[in-house]
């Protein structure tokens, strides 16, 4: 069965400091990938998305970004995290119909002090 | 652009209560909708999901979804609420992604 892993579960950081959250998914393959992120009161903001290794489509402008450097690994990376950074940090994945089933990781909680 | 609304920020119902959580989609003829359910610092739960056919959709832990494409709308329905249905509920749309609503916190009283 397909599985996703997302660490770390949570995570506190300085502002200015670099961030990196991986996700990866075991049980299938070419799998399509997201990023999403929830912050309080504002829903699901999609960040990034992934339909194949070195691709990588942004939703948001800012100072985070993606990369997909195996078929089952995605990463969300920052040089310098900001306040507004914090939130919960979701991955997802999905097969490549638009119908097929998401299912994301349990989060990283990451707070920016 | 595709959006999907969900109109209620905060519902709280009675325990044993029937429950409709809106919402309401922008984009599609042939829209494909979920549900999926919060509780506090996890994860989302698929709850149910609408490709085609029978616009009566049954989900788990005795949810169901009604998709009425001149509404516009994927509501989501349970005849009796339980206390541990209380969490963030979630309706989505699917495109080159899936897009979210802003969410409807049910809370249950006793």
């Amino acid at each position: 069965s397909q599985t996703i892993h997302q660490w770390p579960a949570t995570l506190v950081q300085p502002v200015g400091s670099p961030l990196s959250l991986e996700c990866t998914v075991e049980g299938t393959s070419n799998p399509n990938l997201y990023w999403y992120r929830q912050a309080a009161g504002r829903g699901l903001q999609l960040l990034f998305y992934s339909v194949g290794i070195g691709q990588i489509s942004s939703e948001v402008p800012q100072n985070l970004s993606a990369s997909r450097p195996q078929d089952r690994q995605f990463i969300l990376s920052s040089k310098k995290l900001l306040l507004s950074d914090s939130g919960f940090y979701l991955c997802a994945w999905s097969g490549s119909w638009a119908g097929s089933g998401y299912t994301f990781g349990s989060g990283t909680r990451l707070t920016v002090v | 652009a595709q959006s999907v609304t969900q109109p209620d920020i905060h519902i709280t119902v009675s325990e044993g209560a029937s429950l409709e959580l809106r919402c309401n989609y922008s984009y599609g003829a042939t829209p494909y909708l979920f549900w999926y359910v919060q509780s506090p610092g996890q994860g989302l739960q698929l709850l149910l999901k609408y490709f085609s056919g029978d616009t009566l959709v049954q989900g788990i832990k005795g949810f169901e979804a009604e998709f009425k494409r001149s509404q516009s709308s994927f509501n989501l329905r349970k005849p009796s609420v339980h206390w541990s249905d209380a969490a963030e509920y979630f309706c989505a749309q699917a495109g080159t992604a899936l897009i979210f609503g802003k969410g409807t916190t049910l809370s249950v009283s006793s």
